[in-house]
């Protein structure tokens, strides 16, 4: 299995909206809504911010939020700040198919700057 | 609260085995899944396996199905995994990782990360 497609990096002022995409297979993201997205700041463990898609865990901001299309998962982060800059990964359950023995799949990881 | 404290960082020789332990709290480990994911430095995440509620069920990615084991001791709480024949390339830090609620099929609750280094 392997790892979901994500830009390395993604870069955007204060207020302004970013997109994050995490490419995946028909094995996984095509097949499940259960793509998840956790963020990451340095030398910490990684917080989930999305689940199933689209919701948001109880405490994580609304200017985040989760779609997908296809084998395509996408993670936008709209009014921008400074405290978003981070790592971002996304995840995906890819169990289930024939032959699969790995269960979940994540993504290569996006570095957030605000400029 | 859910609380999952890993043990401390290990310093391994080529060839080696590791043994991580992560103790939860605040909850039973008979109600959830909990999985190994690692992290090498400067890369992404990597799910390895898990174990299931009952702890009789274990599921691990194929790159590491012959060389990891995971179990758990209900009557310390606490899970555990072994990664054998170390080589350079398992240098990461090592996170328990709890589903967010029961067959979850995300990751609300993460140890604080045990870092393994393997060197000769």
């Amino acid at each position: 299995q392997s790892a979901l497609t994500q830009p390395a990096s993604v870069s955007g002022s204060p207020g302004q909206s970013i997109t994050i995409s995490c490419t995946g297979t028909r094995s996984d993201v095509g097949s499940y809504n259960f793509v998840s997205w956790y963020q990451q700041h340095p030398g910490k463990a990684p917080k989930l911010m999305i689940y199933e898609v689209t919701k948001r865990p109880s405490g994580v901001s609304n200017r985040f939020s989760g779609s997908k299309s296809g084998n395509t998962a996408s993670l936008t982060i709209s009014g921008l700040q400074a405290e978003d800059e981070a790592d971002y990964f996304c995840c995906s359950f890819a169990g289930g198919f024939a032959g699969s023995f790995t269960e979940y799949v994540f993504g290569t990881g996006t570095k957030v700057t605000v400029l | 609260q859910v609380q999952l404290v890993q043990s401390g960082a290990e310093v391994k020789k080529p060839g080696a085995s590791v043994k991580v332990s992560c103790k939860a709290s605040g909850y039973s480990l008979s109600g959830y899944y909990m999985h190994w994911v690692r992290q090498a430095p400067g890369q992404g995440l990597e799910w390895m396996g898990t174990i299931d509620p009952s702890g009789d069920g274990t599921t691990y990615a194929q790159k590491f199905q012959d060389r990891v084991t995971v179990t758990r001791d209900t009557s310390k709480s606490t899970v555990y995994v072994e990664l054998s024949s170390l080589r350079s390339e398992d240098t990461a830090v090592y996170y328990c990782v709890r589903e967010e609620a029961p067959a979850a099929k995300y990751f609300g609750y993460w140890g604080q990360g045990t870092l393994v280094t393997v060197t000769s």
